[in-house]
Order: structure tokens, then sequence, then C-alpha cells
């Protein structure tokens, strides 16, 4: 059974810190990575993706790849308050397996 | 202007009934799906279709069947509706197959009471 792992959190942090969201897969074939932003009651929204090892920077979002760890994170810099969210890991081999969120509360 | 657009947002019904879920995008995408979402934010997907043809048929009971008329369309038809398909469903588009750069519709909450 191929799984995406992440901890559900609630990860809270003070505004204008760094949140720091990890996630483990178990495909070592998987190739491609996504991070989601699910607002209460929203839809998924692709914030970012990554396809090689290091980092890929986007704002105040930083992926993280290592796939000799099977280990991806998002950074997120300057936390503010609006990035209150859910945030879902998705790996990609044959199919795109979501992990079950971590919530995070960034608190004023 | 709604890139993926589902209808209807909330869906409110008895065990036992058949429900539709409609879901349209306007993105000129060629892949679209459903996605299951419980009650534990748990994303899993449905269903997937490419240019109107079934790509991925997870295990899904066969009371739920997908349609797709055109590429911009896809409909999701469920039977004898159980408590246990109390979730959201979400439809969701990509550019082309493979490109799991997903673009989700606002969501369906069904309760099946």
């Amino acid at each position: 059974q191929k799984e995406v792992e992440q901890n559900s959190g609630p990860l809270s942090v003070p505004e204008g810190a760094i949140a720091s969201l990890n996630c483990t897969y178990s495909d070592r074939g998987s190739q491609s990575f996504f991070w989601y932003r699910q607002y209460s009651g929203k839809s998924p929204e692709l914030i970012m993706f990554i396809y090689s090892n290091g980092d890929k920077e986007d704002g105040r979002f930083t992926a993280q790849l290592n796939k000799a760890s099977q280990y991806v994170s998002l950074l997120i810099r300057d936390s503010q308050p609006s990035d209150s969210a859910t945030y879902l890991c998705a790996v990609q081999g044959g199919k795109l397996i979501f992990g079950q969120g971590t919530e995070l509360s960034v608190k004023p | 202007d709604t890139a993926v657009s589902q209808t209807p947002k909330y869906l409110v019904t008895q065990m036992g009934n058949d429900k539709s879920i409609k879901c349209e995008q306007n993105l000129g995408h060629d892949t679209m799906y459903w996605y299951k979402q419980d009650s534990k934010k748990f994303l899993k997907i449905m269903f997937s279709y490419n240019n109107k043809e079934l790509i991925i048929n997870e295990t899904v009971p066969n009371r739920f069947s997908p349609k797709s008329p055109d590429k911009a369309h896809l409909n999701l038809h469920i039977n004898s509706l159980e408590l246990g398909d109390s979730a959201v469903y979400f439809c969701a588009s990509s550019q082309v197959q493979g490109d799991e750069k997903l673009f989700f519709g606002s969501g369906t909450q069904l309760s099946v009471l």
C-alpha cells in the first residue's frame, strides 16, 4: 500500500515565525510532489510543486525534496494568520496520493 | 468565470436514494477527476477521465458511476446511497494526463440520513 504520511497537527506558530510542514512517502518511484492548501470549508488549492531534489522557492514558500530519505517539506516564512489552513502533501507515482494533511494555525 | 464548477454545493438525502453531481471545467483541460474527502480530510481519488475516456477507476462500489459526455464535463451518479457515502466530493481537472497540478471545484457536501 503506497502511503503518504503527515503529522495531522495542529501545528501552532506565532505570526512572523517559520512554519515547517513535513511529509514522508513510501513509493521510491514517485516522481512529482505537490503541496495543496485547503482553507476550512473550501477546496484544495495548489501552492507548490517540486520534481527534483533540493529546494524550490516561491515568495514566502519553500518546498524541499529529499528522494533518498523519501521526504518532502514545506517551509512558510514570515507566517501570517491568513496562512492558517490545512496543508495537504500529495505524491505522484502512477497516480496522485494525498496525505491526511497538517492543520496549521498562525497566532497573531 | 469559475474554472471548475460543480453542482449542487450541498446534497442532503435519505438512504437508498439515487443522486447525481455535475461538474464542468472551462479551462480547456484534457483530464478530469472525482475525489472523495472524508471527515478526517483524507482526500482519495475515485475516478479519472482523459478526453472522455476512463483512465483510473479506484476500488469504488459500482453504485458510483461516472459519465463524461465531453472533455469539459464529468458527472457522478450514485445509486442506493448509504450512510458511509456521506463526505465531500470534489471534481478536479488538470491540463493533461499525468500532470497532477489539479484545479478543484468547490465541492459537494453529501449527507446521507
